[in-house]
């Protein structure tokens, strides 16, 4: 099956830029979708189809996806955002929806 | 903007099945398709299956394949997942998610979640 791999963690500073990478095979075939989920909360579409927002979401978030690696940028980082992350594509080899390991952010 | 609000926590045994309910509100039940995600603690999101409503067919993870049950009623906007032979290792927080296309994988992505539903398992 089609696996999404994420960094365990990001730190980053407010005010800052955190990048938050998923490495897939050829994943830039494929439509990547990102989520935040705060500690006790269900997750919320942040990004879709690499790099269009949901309405109500911050120009702060925006995405890329090219070759083996999806990114997630989130810009001028607030306290709020601390968070996981997840990524996720729909592989159509499997007809399965698939999630990334997840990336804790940590604003320091 | 479609809501949808599940059942309440369960406690259950080792052996025995859960059913979890997860009912929508706003937009029309028969659009979409409403899908299964869980997350153990600690863990990441792991979709399970999924169900579109108008057709009630069905799809779900080999890893789950006879274990679970993904029903649908548009009477209610209700969708329902049954979940049996529960172990340990079933203990998670239950999430139903919709895809705002008719279709399972139809956009790809879920616009909209459940609250959540924690059941444990435990002797």
């Amino acid at each position: 099956s089609y696996v999404l791999t994420q960094p365990p963690s990001v730190s980053v500073a407010p005010g800052q830029t955190a990048r938050i990478t998923c490495g897939g095979d050829n994943i830039g075939s494929k439509n990547v979708h990102w989520y935040q989920q705060r500690p006790g909360q269900a997750p919320v579409l942040v990004v879709y189809d690499d790099s269009d927002r949901p309405s109500g979401i911050p120009e702060r978030f925006s995405g890329s996806n090219s070759g083996n690696t999806a990114t997630l940028t989130i810009s001028r980082v607030e306290a709020g955002d601390e968070a996981d992350y997840y990524c996720q594509v729909w592989d159509s080899g499997s007809d399965h929806y698939v999630f990334g390991t997840g990336t804790k952010v940590t604003v320091l | 903007q479609v809501q949808l609000v599940q059942s309440g926590a369960e406690v259950t045994k080792p052996g025995s099945s859960v059913k979890v309910s997860c009912k929508a509100s706003g937009g029309t039940f028969n659009s979409y398709a409403i899908n299964w995600v869980r997350q153990a603690p600690g863990q990441r999101l792991e979709w399970m299956g999924g169900i579109i409503p108008i057709f009630g067919s069905t799809s779900n993870t080999q890893k789950f394949q006879g274990r679970v049950t993904i029903t649908a009623d548009e009477s209610t906007s209700t969708a329902y997942m049954e979940l049996s032979s529960l172990v340990s290792e079933d203990t998670a927080v239950y999430y139903c998610a919709r895809d705002p296309s008719g279709t399972l994988g139809g956009t790809g992505y879920f616009d909209s979640w459940g609250q959540g539903t924690l059941v444990t398992i435990s002797s």
